[in-house]
């Protein structure tokens, strides 16, 4: 089974706040976990990338990864409106390419 | 950085006609795929290719072919267009780790928001 469940929002939250973003999957075979951010009328942009359990820090963004529960989260630190996006969970494993969860629409309220 | 240019942003046609969609990838990168994204179904993988002149089909090829003459260009064409196909168009482009492999990370274009009337 390939789906991954991601809440599509929106999901609204006050400037300076830390925002979690989460997916689940089914899939245990799955390793490869990515992070894309989709601003509005554009293509999706790579944020994350991780292979691994545990936790990968870049700047204000964190991703985090637990292969035992098939939980995948990108966590954002003082949050801006420039961060305002869809922000897209990417997962894929073996040779069947890469499965999307549907996006979380985030405001950042200035 | 790798770029992936969609020549059409916006193209509005009739049920029935034929469409082509451009893709242009400046990097050499062996992989490049067409997708579909549309509220509420998310991006789903029309065909991709891993070779020149190379394709294979993604999750939902129905209605829609792709030609790959030189590495770099990956076309979509809409033989005869219908309502149903109005979405938005993202093409991407991945190095090669084994065609369709999970590890690879995509390089999308803008897209190409086609309306059918």
């Amino acid at each position: 089974q390939k789906e991954v469940e991601q809440d599509p929002g929106p999901l609204s939250v006050p400037e300076g706040a830390i925002v979690s973003l989460n997916c689940t999957y089914s899939n245990s075979a799955f390793q490869y976990f990515m992070w894309y951010r989709q601003y509005s009328r554009k293509g999706p942009e790579l944020l994350m990338y991780t292979y691994s359990s545990g936790n990968k820090e870049d700047g204000r963004f964190t991703a985090q990864v637990d292969k035992s529960s098939k939980y995948i989260s990108l966590f954002i630190r003082d949050s801006q409106p420039s961060d305002s996006a869809t922000y897209l969970c990417a997962i894929g494993g073996g040779a069947d390419g890469l499965t999307f969860g549907k996006g979380t629409h985030l405001i950042i309220q200035p | 950085d790798v770029k992936v240019t969609q020549s059409s942003r916006y193209l509005v046609k009739r049920t029935g006609e034929k469409v082509f969609l451009e893709c242009v990838q400046d990097m050499d990168h062996e992989n490049m795929f067409w997708y579909r994204q549309d509220p509420g179904l998310g991006l789903r993988l029309i065909y991709f290719s891993y070779d020149v002149k190379m394709k294979e089909k993604g999750d939902i090829p129905e209605g829609y072919s792709v030609s790959r003459e030189k590495k770099e260009r990956f076309s979509l064409i809409l033989e005869s267009a219908s309502t149903n196909q109005t979405s938005m168009y993202l093409c991407a482009s991945s190095l090669n780790f084994g065609g369709l492999s999970g590890a690879n990370v995509l390089t999308f274009g803008a897209g190409s928001r086609l309306t059918v009337l």
